[in-house]
């Protein structure tokens, strides 16, 4: 069965401070995918990030990085010297064939403060 | 802006009406997504539509259906409406491929009375 697990539910960092969030993902599939989205206070959800199961390398965007490890199904991003801007909640997805289509999962979402 | 859209942005309704969401998908997207956040939860997948028909399920109340027309709009409608349906609803559409990620629309915050 697909699952994500976001064990951190509210996180608060005082700006500047690096912060990661943290991704468990289950499936039965080899090939499946990953993706992060943030939702800032204004309500729309954003996409960030897409990873495949193939691609174990690292990825970094200015402050963001992404840290893929298939050994331990985890998918964790980081985000160096916050900033106020960065605060608000972040989802992890998958996507996979399950049952013959596509499913997407999404985690519970870890919500960010980032305190001035 | 995601190319997504969804109407009407608020709505404001009373416990036992029923209301209409809709979505537009972006441009060449085949399948459409729904979604319900409400206060302090995650996103809890409702429904899913590819080319028109029904591709998979979740916890989608027997009071609420949805379809995807031909030209892929998709209507969630939402009946019997009691005070715990207050909530954003989002839309989002994807292309075909289990890479593509989804993009979601802006939501309509429905407020039940």
């Amino acid at each position: 069965a697909q699952k994500v697990t976001q064990a951190q539910t509210e996180i608060s960092v005082v700006e500047k401070e690096d912060v990661t969030l943290d991704c468990v993902y289950e499936t039965r599939d080899t090939t499946y995918y990953l993706f992060w989205y943030k939702q800032p206070p204004s309500g729309e959800l954003v996409f960030l990030i897409r990873r495949n199961s193939f691609d174990e390398q690292n990825e970094i965007s200015g402050r963001y990085s992404w840290n893929f490890q298939k050994s331990t199904s985890s998918f964790n991003f980081t985000i160096t010297a916050s900033q106020v801007v960065d605060s608000a909640v972040y989802f992890c997805a998958l996507s996979d064939v399950s049952g013959g289509y596509q499913k997407v999962t999404f985690g519970i979402g870890t919500k960010l403060q980032v305190i001035p | 802006d995601s190319g997504v859209t969804q109407t009407p942005k608020h709505l404001i309704t009373a416990t036992g009406q029923r209301v209409t969401l809709r979505c537009s998908p972006r441009s060449g997207d085949l399948s459409v997504y729904w979604y319900q956040q409400s206060l302090d939860q995650g996103l809890q997948f409702l429904i899913q539509y590819y080319n028109g028909e029904e591709r998979a399920k979740g916890n989608i109340l027997e009071r609420f259906s949805a379809q995807q027309f031909p030209d892929l709009h998709s209507e969630l409608n939402l009946s019997s409406l009691e005070l715990g349906d207050s909530a954003l609803y989002f839309c989002a559409s994807k292309g075909a491929s289990s890479y593509n990620e989804q993009f979601f629309g802006p939501g309509t915050r429905l407020t039940v009375l």
